[in-house]
């Protein structure tokens, strides 16, 4: 298993330009996230998902689009890309739980891109 | 609404030492923890949960932490540390159903000689 698997690792973008990092997980879970690390603030909710087809805010969900159209890929869209979108990228992913016994289940991190815009 | 906030962004302690990091929550609901360690460069990786199966959670790399509602904390400790256990360190509380995790701010562990 690859487990959660981020593409690009590295990208430099000019202010306006777009761009999609796609999420893909091997997991057959149901749950996927975008967070972004910011030094200082920790991570923070852009998008999640919480189903094939299904998508919801977060917490900093502004200059951010995203689509869910296959259980294993979340994509995350920036339309026109501004400095202060200047992070790191992490996708999560985690299985829904299916009673007491199978406990809490954790969220299951990808490596993260690293995103600059100029 | 539930946050996190963790005690102390650099923590320095000598190898062999005790390690504490310090983490509380606010939650209005019974809350489900979680410390995950960011080595450089990498994701995040899970070392311990707290789920109220048990007050006291014993994690990987020889952590663990202790859940005390009347205090709202869930501190981190390991008796000696390790070299290879300096890296960023996150507390987090499940949110919405525990569908959402709320992080703190990070704690940044360094091991010297």
């Amino acid at each position: 298993n690859a487990g959660v698997t981020q593409t690009p690792k590295f990208r430099v973008l000019k202010t306006g330009q777009s761009m999609t990092l796609l999420c893909a997980q091997d997991m057959n879970h149901e749950y996927m996230y975008w967070y972004r690390q910011d030094p200082g603030m920790g991570l923070r909710l852009i998008h999640y998902s919480v189903g094939e087809g299904t998508t919801a805010k977060g917490e900093v969900p502004d200059g951010y689009n995203v689509s869910r159209l296959k259980k294993q890929n979340f994509l995350l869209g920036l339309e026109s890309a501004a400095p202060s979108q200047t992070s790191v990228y992490f996708c999560a992913s985690k299985y829904t739980a299916g009673g007491e016994d199978l406990g809490v289940p954790e969220q299951f991190f990808g490596p993260g891109t690293r995103l600059t815009v100029l | 609404a539930q946050s996190v906030t963790q005690l102390g962004s650099h923590v320095s302690v000598s190898e062999g030492a005790l390690v504490l990091l310090r983490c509380n929550y606010s939650s209005s609901v019974p809350p489900y923890l979680f410390w995950y360690v960011q080595y450089p460069n990498q994701g995040l990786q899970l070392l311990l949960k707290y789920t109220s199966a048990a007050t006291l959670v014993k994690g990987i790399n020889g952590f663990e932490a202790e859940f005390k509602k009347s205090e709202t904390s869930f501190h981190l400790t390991k008796p000696s540390a390790h070299m290879s256990d300096a890296a960023e360190y996150f507390c987090a509380v499940g949110s919405g159903g525990y569908n959402k995790l709320i992080f703190g701010a990070g704690t940044r562990l360094a091991v010297h000689p």
